[in-house]
């Protein structure tokens, strides 16, 4: 089992819908959780990161982390056809420890 | 303030040759990870750099090495390449001595072996 699991999708909606992407994780000693997007042929884009528990919202986009359940969540509200993506989880230990990546979620918004 | 830059963009390369890939990092960054991404295995860790020294070192072959210079750039080189090589190669510089959740990403080396 891999220690950050992530749907590949794809995941396809409408314009205007809210987006749920997810992520779940074994290790428990992770503290610290990130989210990037990733347009093809581009490097990932950091769009969020939170430490511990919680939500964390920043415009169109909410993080959530519920420790509990070793399980995070990033929801798009309002999605648009500029949010097709690929979309990255990471989590980290903190300290000098190098996040752990899932695999990707890939998102096509279509008009 | 310039992002992460990588040289060359697009790499062509034949089994058995080595090849060695650049990094500047963002202005003031002095830790730089270097990441190989593919299809199937997603986005692996190679290794990490931190005032030219190693700190962090993935699960990868001998092969794969790397240095960080004194102006922070850095420089990864594969050697004996094999076809399973091909990939994007990404460099990412964190700005915190020692955190690294916030990393920025260079848009990658996208190298084939053929």
């Amino acid at each position: 089992q891999k220690e950050v699991e992530q749907d590949p999708g794809p995941l396809s909606v409408p314009e205007g819908a809210i987006v749920s992407l997810n992520c779940t994780y074994s290790n428990s000693a992770f503290q610290y959780f990130m989210w990037y997007r990733q347009y093809s042929r581009k490097g990932p884009e950091l769009l969020m990161y939170t430490y511990s528990s919680g939500n964390k919202e920043d415009g169109r986009f909410t993080a959530q982390v519920d420790k509990s359940s070793k399980y995070i969540s990033l929801f798009i509200r309002d999605s648009q056809p500029s949010d097709s993506a690929t979309y990255l989880c990471a989590m980290s230990k903190g300290g000098s420890y190098i996040p752990t990546f899932g695999r990707g979620t890939s998102l096509i918004v279509h008009p | 303030k310039a992002g992460v830059t990588q040289t060359p963009r697009y790499l062509i390369k034949t089994r058995g040759q080595q090849v060695t890939l650049s990094c500047s990092p963002i202005s003031g960054h002095r830790s730089v990870s270097w990441y190989q991404q593919t299809p199937g295995q997603g986005l692996q860790f190679l290794f990490e750099y931190f005032s030219e020294t190693q700190r962090n070192k993935g699960n990868f072959p001998g092969r794969f090495s790397g240095r960080q210079f004194s102006n922070s750039r850095s420089e990864m080189n594969v050697s004996t390449l094999e076809l399973g090589d091909s990939a994007l190669y990404l460099c990412a510089s964190s700005p915190q001595d020692v955190n690294q959740e916030t990393q920025y990403f260079g848009p990658g080396t996208r190298l084939l072996v053929l």
